[in-house]
């Protein structure tokens, strides 16, 4: 069965600093790849998914099948970055049933 | 365009009874997955329906069982209610089967005594 690890619960940075949340998975086949963040008294939502390679509000992430990983990403984090951060894996992309992990709560701080 | 909304907010059950959730969809969305998100960790897939007819279910026993109805609206039913049965239950739709993206609802605080 699929598991996605994300090691850090809490992660607190300085704002301009650099952010890296760690996500791992175990999977045999080839997933796809998703972050879903929770900002503040919000609904869970899409951040990004690795098929699209996009930069989405400055974060990025990169599906490394070697490591199995895929780890989030921003070179300058920002107060309005401060919410919940879920890795979520899908093994088909005929249909999408996620698999999350536990999330990592990100702080940004002034 | 109207969000996915889900009914009650919060609820307060005693162990053994059941419960029934309700989902209405995004407009123009046929397909509901189900999740169960327990205290400090992440949502865990229930099960997911596609035009009416389930289509895969998670590590759930049979008492977690669920419907969809025409207008692509579902209810999550859940029997024989045990303590472990606190969370919070998401509801998140999606445009069809093949659309990557899930649309969450705000949950359900389901409360077991």
């Amino acid at each position: 069965a699929q598991r996605v690890t994300q090691p850090e619960k809490l992660l607190s940075v300085f704002k301009g600093a650099p952010v890296e949340l760690k996500c791992n998975y175990s999977y045999s086949g080839s997933p796809e790849l998703f972050w879903y963040v929770q900002y503040s008294r919000q609904r869970l939502q899409l951040l990004l998914r690795h098929i699209s390679r996009e930069s989405i509000k400055g974060f990025t992430a990169d599906l490394n099948k070697g490591e199995t990983s895929f780890h989030l990403k921003k070179p300058f984090a920002q107060e309005e970055d401060s919410a919940m951060y879920y890795c979520a894996l899908s093994v088909s992309t005929n249909d999408y049933k996620l698999s999350f992990g536990a999330g990592t709560t990100v702080t940004v701080r002034a | 365009e109207t969000g996915v909304t889900q009914s009650p907010t919060h609820l307060i059950k005693t162990r053994g009874q059941q419960v029934t959730l309700r989902c209405s969809s995004q407009s123009g969305h046929n397909t509901v997955s189900w999740y169960q998100q327990a205290l400090g960790q992440g949502p865990q897939f229930i099960f997911q329906y596609y035009r009416e007819e389930e289509n895969g279910r998670g590590n759930f026993p049979p008492r977690f069982s669920g419907l969809q109805f025409p207008n692509y609206s579902s209810e999550l039913n859940v029997n024989a209610l045990e303590l472990d049965d606190s969370a919070l239950y998401l509801c998140a739709s999606s445009r069809t089967l093949l659309a990557h993206e899930q649309f969450f609802g705000p949950g359900t605080r389901l409360t077991v005594l």
